[in-house]
């Protein structure tokens, strides 16, 4: 049972145009979204996370949109960088625990 | 200051073999999970200690698997008679109460 889906698989970006990977969960015990960045041989780090309570969130060239009723998310990342080539997941953790319920990954790769 | 710490990085062993996976939290840290990253897929959930008790152990897939963290600081998984099904990356993360999970880099499992 998938409690977070997550696509594409893959896509591929023309330096300085958007990147845009979807999530659709479907516990409503959700609160705390994340997405998280990794590089190969390297273990996740937290790119930028949002609460049911704010439609949108945005650090930098990365920015969250949520929709609560859809049950949605996604990360557009602007201007993507050949630096920013690398696995992005998107997450969910209910109010009560700590774990972290991860979607299945986005290889994106952009191209200089 | 130093991150999470995982030894060893990589570990080949044979089927029927007993592991043990060390991970080194973020000092200071109360709580410390494990994860499992099979090639291609998402970290899935394994076990999260708060101080020395595991708190959720959930995710561990049977009595082959199971964790310690006698001191509330290091942890160590450990693995009986391991499969090939077993082999993966095992991903420790620390965090601070109900905080950001920080990462380690893993521990490559390979099992022969």
């Amino acid at each position: 049972q998938q409690q977070v889906k997550q696509s594409p698989q893959s896509l591929i970006v023309q330096k300085g145009g958007i990147s845009i990977i979807n999530c659709a969960y479907e516990n409503t015990a959700f609160d705390y979204f994340p997405w998280y960045q990794q590089f190969p041989g390297k273990g996740p780090a937290l790119l930028i996370a949002i609460r049911p309570d704010v439609s949108e969130k945005k650090e930098g060239r990365f920015t969250i949109s949520f929709n609560k009723s859809a049950k949605q998310f996604s990360l557009h990342i602007m201007d993507s960088q050949p630096g920013d080539s690398a696995t992005y997941f998107c997450a969910a953790r209910k109010a009560a625990g700590n774990k972290l319920t991860f979607g299945g990954g986005t290889r994106v790769l952009v191209k200089p | 200051g130093a991150g999470v710490s995982q030894t060893p990085s990589n570990k080949v062993t044979e089927k029927g073999k007993y592991v043990e996976l060390r991970c080194d939290p973020i000092s200071g840290h109360t709580a410390l999970y494990w994860y499992r990253q099979s090639l291609g897929q998402g970290p899935e959930f394994l076990i999260y200690f708060q101080g020395t008790g595991a708190a959720d152990d959930s995710g561990l897939p049977n009595d082959r698997f199971f964790a310690v963290r006698p001191e509330g600081s290091v942890s160590t998984l450990k693995i009986q008679r391991t499969e090939r099904g077993d082999s993966a990356v095992y991903l420790c993360a620390s965090s601070l109460a109900t905080g950001e999970q920080f990462f380690g880099p893993g521990t490559r499992l390979t099992v022969l």
